[in-house]
């Protein structure tokens, strides 16, 4: 079975410039997480969305920060304009949801590493 | 509010000797899971274990075990007999039953094991 597929898996881009990071999530999950990971602030939840629609996206930065998704299989991060403390891995992960209040893991990307400079 | 601690920022062992690694949580739900993921150097997270929070049966896995005890809020991991191969960080983890399944994360423990 395929994982979670992000990509690109590198990105490295100039400062101001607009990024695009792409997910995959396991077919049949309902729920998508977007992580930012950083040797300061360790993994920081972004954005989470069930069932195509965002929930809590509390964990964005700021307004350069976007997500969508747009279908079940796929969901887009984007940063407009990219900063160099934007500089992170990006993960995605996905999960069957929950149902009656259980709990269910979540399955990570192999992720992006984003340089920007 | 959820908090995760693993007070190990980092360990360091000689292969075959036995490790554990702390996790202590807060909460205040009844209701909640436990979890752990290992992150290797090739950087992926892998998803180790779960419990809920009404069983705290401890669990063992080939060389891993988990030691779940609420009296006092922690879910340790021990290796046995640890391989260069366990060398990774390790993080514990925490969703709340009324949280969907938004997870907050432990800073992790970066285990060294030396050959």
């Amino acid at each position: 079975d395929a994982g979670v597929i992000q990509s690109p898996r590198h990105e490295v881009t100039e400062m101001g410039q607009e990024v695009t990071l792409r997910c995959k999530p396991i077919s049949g999950h309902n729920s998508l997480f977007w992580y930012r990971q950083t040797m300061m602030r360790g993994l920081e939840l972004l954005i989470y969305f069930n069932n195509n629609v965002p929930i809590d996206d509390s964990g964005m930065p700021e307004d350069r920060f976007s997500a969508k998704m747009p279908n079940a299989s796929f969901s887009t991060l984007k940063i407009q304009p990219s900063e160099p403390r934007d500089s992170a891995v990006y993960f995605c992960a996905s999960s069957p949801g929950t149902v009656s209040g259980l709990s269910y893991e979540q399955y990570f990307g192999p992720g992006t590493r984003l340089t920007v400079t | 509010a959820q908090k995760v601690t693993q007070a190990q920022t980092e360990i360091s062992v000689v292969e075959k000797e036995d490790v554990t690694l702390d996790c202590v949580y807060e909460t205040r739900d009844t209701t909640y899971y436990l979890f752990w993921y290992k992150q290797p150097p090739s950087g992926e997270l892998v998803f180790l274990i779960r419990r809920n929070s009404f069983d705290e049966q401890n669990e063992i896995s080939g060389r891993y075990s988990w030691n779940f005890q609420k009296s006092t809020s922690s879910f340790n991991f021990t290796i046995t007999a640890s391989q260069v191969v366990d060398s990774a960080v390790y993080f514990c983890a925490l969703s709340e039953g009324n949280a969907g399944n938004m997870l907050t994360f432990g800073g992790g423990t970066r285990l060294m094991v030396k050959p």
